[in-house]
């Protein structure tokens, strides 16, 4: 089954600078790769999304890179805010409702004032 | 935006006692989905369901673990002997059906303690 790998699984920022986030899955057959943004005791909430024919895709200060070729996928959030400290999640799947969405571990995310 | 609701928040029980965690997806949802996060690690699945049978489990979701669809909106999850282990927030979430609609709703949670 579908394997996904994330890392940092901590990472400190200064308020203003870039956080990159990296994911790497091992299922080819994946097509469809969503980050989830978790604040403490919270549910997960859909931030960005994007499927296997696109490469990239910006949502304002939020954008998503995916290489299919290497079998990797990013989160770049730029100009960092402090409500922006959260745990953050990629996932996988096929995108067919058969086939669950698999998590990574997580990447708790500090922005610092 | 529509939600997807679960009862109750917090559910506190003790060993061996058997749960019933309670969700109502979102009504024009056809895939719905159980599962859980022990503190501070990964969301992990547990079970998929659509039109009105399991589709896909995990082998977390052994024969401990039961879902039903008993009406037409509610999602429930068993647990029949509770383990200290089974401890941990229990998410509900549902999709619609095709490509396009891979988006996930989860529910709030059900925070479950087993004592």
């Amino acid at each position: 089954g579908e394997n996904v790998e994330q890392h940092p699984s901590t990472l400190s920022v200064q308020e203003g600078d870039s956080a990159v986030i990296k994911c790497t899955y091992s299922d080819s057959a994946s097509n469809y790769f969503p980050w989830y943004k978790q604040e403490l005791g919270k549910r997960p909430q859909l931030i960005i999304d994007i499927r296997s024919n696109v490469g990239e895709k910006k949502d304002q200060r939020i954008a998503v890179t995916l290489n299919k070729t290497a079998k990797h996928f990013s989160l770049h959030i730029t100009e960092t805010q402090p409500e922006d400290s959260a745990v953050y999640f990629c996932a996988a799947s096929m995108g067919s409702g058969n086939t669950p969405l698999v998590f990574g571990k997580g990447t708790r995310l500090s922005v610092i004032a | 935006e529509p939600e997807v609701t679960q009862t109750p928040s917090h559910q506190v029980t003790q060993m061996g006692q058997e749960v019933i965690l309670r969700c109502v997806p979102i009504s024009n949802h056809l895939y719905f989905y159980w599962y859980r996060q022990i503190l501070g690690q990964k969301v992990e699945f547990l079970v998929s369901f659509y039109n009105n049978e399991i589709s896909e489990k995990s082998e977390i979701f052994d024969d401990q673990f039961s879902v039903e669809r008993p009406d037409g909106s509610n999602f429930t999850l068993k647990i029949r002997s509770t383990k200290l282990e089974d401890s941990a927030m229990y998410f509900c979430a549902s999709r619609l059906q095709g490509f396009d609609n891979e988006k996930l709703f989860f529910g709030s949670g059900t925070q479950l303690s087993v004592l």
